[in-house]
């Protein structure tokens, strides 16, 4: 697609569901990073695919938050047992990839997907 | 490993004044650097890269490798500027973002 798609927009659920939220990066983009924005706060990191390397886990915040990226595409963060604290927008990116070529660095972000827990 | 540091989580500044969003960054090889802008209720953006060394919505950035400092400079603050802004590094490891500086542009 033209740009990086994030499903839902928004989310209501209830303390203790899990929800699971989607990224459709852009198309032959190999490196996709999800974030957590947090009311009135900043960026925080959550997990970095590229390609076919194993993720960097580094900022998953518990075991309750997961992530895959099927077929070097699609990628979805799943969070179980959903807390009230797990409440932020949770946003996707895509770049080209790494590598140290000029653009390969630039990401595209998602509009973001809004998590409510109540 | 490589980091970058925004000092200032807010900055207030006056229509028509200067700004200066402060950025430094650790990292032992060649850096890219990049200003990323969100808007009140929009899409986190490419604002520049030093790479392109080119001013955007009157915005200039200079790679100071010596200070190791990448700052997001603006001769006249306008309100539409106003925003929450991320300084961030690209190399050969996944890209690292700064925590965010708000520029809050007071009429």
């Amino acid at each position: 697609g033209a740009g990086v798609s994030q499903s839902p927009s928004n989310k209501v659920t209830e303390k203790g569901k899990d929800v699971e939220l989607r990224c459709d990066p852009i198309s032959g983009h190999t490196a996709l990073y999800w974030y957590r924005q947090s009311l009135g706060q900043g960026l925080e990191f959550l997990i970095y695919f590229q390609g076919n390397s194993a993720p960097d886990k580094s900022g998953l915040p518990s075991d309750r938050f997961s992530a895959e990226r099927t077929g070097g595409s699609v990628s979805t963060l799943t969070i179980q047992r959903t807390q009230q604290e797990d409440s932020a927008v949770y946003l996707c990116a895509s770049s080209v990839g790494t590598g140290g070529f000029s653009g390969a660095n630039v990401l595209t972000f998602g509009a973001g997907s809004r998590l409510t827990v109540l | 490993a490589q980091r970058v540091t925004q000092p200032e989580k807010l900055l207030s500044v006056f229509k028509g004044a200067p700004v200066e969003l402060k950025c430094n960054y650790s990292y032992s090889g060649s850096p890219e650097l990049f200003w990323y802008v969100q808007y009140s209720r929009q899409r986190l953006q490419l604002l520049l890269r030093h790479i392109s060394r080119e001013s955007i919505k009157g915005f200039t950035a200079d790679l100071n490798k010596g200070e190791t400092s990448f700052h997001l400079k603006k001769p006249f603050a306008q309100e539409e500027d106003s925003a929450m802004y991320y300084c961030a590094l690209g190399g050969y490891q996944k890209v690292t973002f700064g925590t965010g500086t708000k520029l809050q542009v007071i009429p």
